[in-house]
């Protein structure tokens, strides 16, 4: 049972533009996710995450929007740069113990 | 480099034969998680540690899996008797306590022909 999905295997942005990655959650206990970036041949880098007492988190470029009701979340990047190109996860934590990972959006910026 | 270590980065086994991955966590980090990947997945769970003690054991851990951390240091992973269906990347992640951020190694990645 996929508890962390994100439905687009990739996107593809100019670059400068916005980029925004999706993800969608059934379970309605989550109350905090994540978002990691992994490079080819690298293992995944926290990226950002946000607490479900909130609805955005900021960070630089990187801003991640929550909508509880929705069970959706989002990743938004701007501006976007070519060292962005990554496949990007959401995650949440099942307890304190592990993270459940969606199976990832491959963005590639085009310079 | 502070950072999670994992060795080795690549491991070709033949099938049926046992192989071993190590992973030294960021020293301070009393968390430690094995993560699976494989093809178009996410990192999947395997089991975690606090300490020296394993707390929890995912379903996909089977019989053939095991793991270890003696001293609450670096931790291993055993696989015996592999199958071509172990192929996938082998992550290690450390944690400390009270951070739900876990910080990933680059990964063994493992293939059995």
């Amino acid at each position: 049972d996929q508890q962390v999905k994100q439905n687009s295997p990739s996107l593809s942005v100019q670059e400068g533009r916005i980029s925004i990655l999706n993800c969608d959650y059934t379970n309605s206990m989550f109350d905090y996710f994540l978002w990691y970036k992994k490079y080819p041949a690298e293992g995944p880098t926290f990226l950002i995450s946000i607490s479900s007492i909130k609805d955005k988190n900021e960070d630089g470029r990187f801003t991640v929007f929550l909508n509880k009701s929705a069970k959706h979340l989002s990743l938004h990047i701007v501006p976007s740069q070519p060292g962005d190109s990554a496949v990007y996860f959401c995650a949440a934590p099942s307890g304190a113990n592990n993270l459940f990972f969606g199976t990832g959006t491959r963005l590639t910026v085009i310079p | 480099d502070t950072g999670v270590s994992q060795n080795p980065r690549h491991k070709i086994t033949k099938r049926g034969q046992n192989v071993t991955f190590r992973c030294d966590p960021i020293s301070e980090h009393n968390r430690l998680y094995w993560y699976r990947q494989t093809l178009g997945q996410g990192p999947e769970f395997l089991t975690y540690f606090q300490n020296e003690a394993q707390l929890e054991k995912s379903r996909l851990l089977s019989d053939r899996f095991s793991a270890e951390r003696p001293k609450g240091s670096f931790s291993t992973l055993e696989i015996q008797r592999t199958e071509q269906g172990d192929s996938a990347m082998y992550l290690c992640a450390s944690s400390p306590g009270g951070r739900t951020e876990a910080f990933f190694g680059q990964g063994t990645r493992l293939t059995v022909v």
